[in-house]
């Protein structure tokens, strides 16, 4: 079965530190991996994705994640966090091909950066 | 995202009624989604439709309905068999190369 694990409900830093959001998935293949976040009573923002190529993608807001294949993980970091960071962040994956494109989403994880 | 219209954004119902929430969009995407999402939790798919006059049920159906007569709208019924409905609702549009899913702003469900 196709799932995603984001193992910390909640990151705590503080502004200015690195951030790390974890994500792990178990697909079959080569999935497409997505970050999103989402802001208090707000929809989902797209942030960024991996589909191929460089492992190391760049997004919106400075942010950017890495591809590791072997350890099937997509992990989302920033190198200086700030305050307007702190959100809800989903990791989400989709298989190539097969007979839908539905998308599978991590449980979240609380984003709390502190000044 | 600005091309996915959710409305109402707040919508209170009574118990027993059957009450529609409007997800429209000018992106031209062909596939079309809502989820489900509660307080401190995931999101968990309702229905969703690949194509005009086509949806397939999610994983948490029960209790909804939706249609697709038109590219543009896919209307959510949460009808009185859904015994707990209170919950933000999020409808999404796929398309693009990579079909990259889009969110709407959501809308808050409530049972007075």
């Amino acid at each position: 079965a196709q799932s995603v694990a984001q193992p910390e409900d909640q990151v705590n830093v503080a502004e200015g530190n690195p951030l790390t959001v974890k994500c792990t998935y178990s697909v079959s293949g080569n999935p497409y991996l997505f970050w999103y976040v989402q802001y208090p009573n707000r929809g989902l923002q797209f942030l960024l994705k991996y589909i191929t190529g460089d492992n190391l993608v760049k997004g919106s807001y400075g942010f950017e994640a890495e591809f590791n294949k072997s350890q099937t993980s997509f992990h989302l970091k920033k190198p200086s966090a700030l305050v307007s960071d702190s959100a809800l962040y989903f990791c989400a994956v989709r298989r190539r091909g097969g007979a839908t494109n539905k998308l599978i989403f991590g449980t979240g994880t609380l984003l709390a950066v502190q000044p | 995202d600005g091309g996915i219209t959710q409305s109402p954004k707040y919508l209170f119902r009574k118990e027993g009624q059957n009450v529609t929430l409007s997800c429209e969009q000018n992106l031209n995407h062909d596939a079309m989604y809502w989820y489900r999402q509660d307080p401190g939790q995931g999101l968990r798919l309702i229905y969703y439709s690949q194509i005009v006059n086509d949806f397939q049920k999610g994983d948490i159906a029960e209790g909804y309905s939706v249609s697709r007569e038109k590219k543009e709208s896919f209307p959510l019924t949460v009808t009185s068999a859904q015994k707990n409905p209170t919950a933000f609702y999020l409808c999404a549009t796929q398309g693009g190369t990579e079909n990259t899913i889009y969110f709407g702003e959501g809308s808050w469900l409530t049972v007075v």
